[in-house]
């Protein structure tokens, strides 16, 4: 059974970089047919792609958020991590990570991590 | 990029009642819909992809349907664990967008 769990800084002082792994368990990131990706939720709002990485370490970010993104995978580990540069307030958000299926279907979740953005 | 529309954006209702949700997006997609089920505290949950065709495990009281811009995810009897948030989400081209969800309220 798959299982995904995020975990990182909970805490960022704004114009700092955000830090999260994904830690995936059950599977392995490298199975043909799937990518992994990233998603976020401000408190009381609706979701919001961030990005996507393929196993070949292939990634499509989301264009309002491209110039401050980087997602990567660690084979080694078996995670998958995301960088936001330059954080506001605006950051703030629930942010999960996703194993992506066929055409862009979000199938398997994490459960979410809060990531606050405060002076 | 694409625009996702549902409505209503809340919706009052009963158990063992019948409600349908819809969801319009601002370009053509195909059938490149998918609907999610978000209970509070909770990561969003698959119920139904390419618009009309169940994930495994969801009940069949849950069904989909429309295609091109035009889409709708109906309840076919509300069960108490059915009253939550529901998002439609478009997978046709990049960057994926959601609705801005639907929430089911007793």
């Amino acid at each position: 059974h798959l299982q995904l769990q995020e975990s990182g800084s909970g805490l960022v002082k704004p114009s700092q970089t955000l830090s999260l792994s994904c830690a995936v368990s059950g599977g392995s990131i490298r199975s043909g047919g799937y990518s992994w990706s990233w998603i976020r939720q401000p408190p009381g709002k609706g979701l919001e792609w961030i990005g996507y990485i393929y196993n070949s370490g292939t990634t499509y970010y989301n264009p309002s958020l491209k110039s401050r993104l980087t997602v990567s995978l660690d084979k080694s580990k078996n995670e998958i991590s995301l960088k936001v540069s330059s954080v506001t307030a605006a950051d703030t958000a629930v942010y999960f990570c996703a194993r992506v299926r066929g055409s862009g279907l979000f199938d398997y979740w994490g459960q979410g991590t809060l990531v606050t953005v405060s002076s | 990029d694409i625009q996702m529309t549902q409505s209503p954006s809340s919706l009052s209702a009963s158990v063992g009642d019948r409600v349908t949700i819809t969801c319009r997006a601002s370009q053509t997609i195909s059938n490149y819909l998918n609907w999610y089920q978000q209970r509070p505290g909770t990561a969003p949950k698959l119920l139904i992809f390419s618009a009309s065709t169940l994930e495994s495990g969801v009940p069949l009281r849950f069904s989909g349907g429309g295609s091109g811009t035009d889409f709708t995810l109906t309840i076919s009897s509300l069960q108490p664990e059915d009253f939550a948030t529901y998002y439609c989400q478009q997978s046709f081209n990049a960057p994926i967008t959601f609705g801005q969800g639907t929430r089911l309220e007793l």
